[in-house]
């Protein structure tokens, strides 16, 4: 079984401040990773994808993530936050079936 | 290029109606999910479907069916509505399975369902 834990639900900072939001997962193997960013009304847009490789992965906006085997953790940062960042993220993970499991997620919230 | 269209965009029920959700794959993708979003919760796997067979199921009631048709567009219909029912609903799709597919979707702006 695959399974996904963001255990923050919200996150609050200052705009121009650093950000990191949690993820871990539990799968059997190496996973596919995945961070989707949702706003308001909106569908879920890719943020980034880890697959094989560099650990350290680069997204749009200005993200990015790390995978690490050793605490089964794919946590996304941005060094300096941007009110429009303000919205919902989602980790998943992607198995040998291809059908991405999410987490919770974690609602960002931006402080002027 | 087009995105993940879905319709109806909202639409308000009432319990023991029926409903049909739609929703057009980007041009190119042959494969299609369905997830239900609870507010406050992530996504919930309900169906995947590809070249019109269902691939895989969530832990979802059998008031839950879905299809696709040789356009690759796919519809989502719930039988005999419940409160708790009412969630967004997305379509996603992605690129064909096999051909190097990690499992990433592309996703639709959803349906959101109200049940009275």
């Amino acid at each position: 079984a695959q399974s996904v834990t963001q255990p923050d639900i919200h996150i609050t900072v200052s705009e121009g401040a650093s950000l990191e939001l949690r993820c871990n997962y539990s799968y059997g193997a190496t996973p596919y990773l995945f961070w989707y960013v949702q706003s308001p009304g909106q569908g879920l847009q890719l943020l980034l994808k880890y697959f094989s490789g560099d650990t350290l992965v680069q997204g749009i906006k200005g993200f990015e993530a790390e995978f690490k085997r050793s605490q089964s953790s794919f946590n996304l940062r941005k060094p300096s936050v941007h009110w429009s960042d303000a919205a919902e993220y989602f980790c998943a993970l992607s198995g040998g079936s291809y059908i991405p499991t999410f987490g919770r997620g974690t609602s960002l919230i931006v402080h002027p | 290029d087009a995105g993940v269209t879905q319709s109806p965009t909202h639409l308000i029920k009432t319990r023991g109606q029926h409903v049909t959700l739609r929703c057009s794959p980007i041009s190119g993708h042959k494969s299609v999910s369905w997830y239900q979003q609870v507010l406050g919760q992530g996504p919930q796997f309900i169906f995947q479907y590809y070249e019109k067979e269902e691939r895989g199921r969530g832990n979802f009631p059998d008031r839950f069916s879905a299809r696709q048709f040789p356009n690759y567009s796919s519809e989502l219909n719930v039988n005999a509505l419940l409160l708790g029912d009412s969630a967004l609903y997305l379509c996603a799709s992605r690129t064909t399975p096999g051909q190097g597919d990690t499992g990433e979707l592309f996703f639709g702006e959803g349906s959101r369902l109200t049940v009275l």
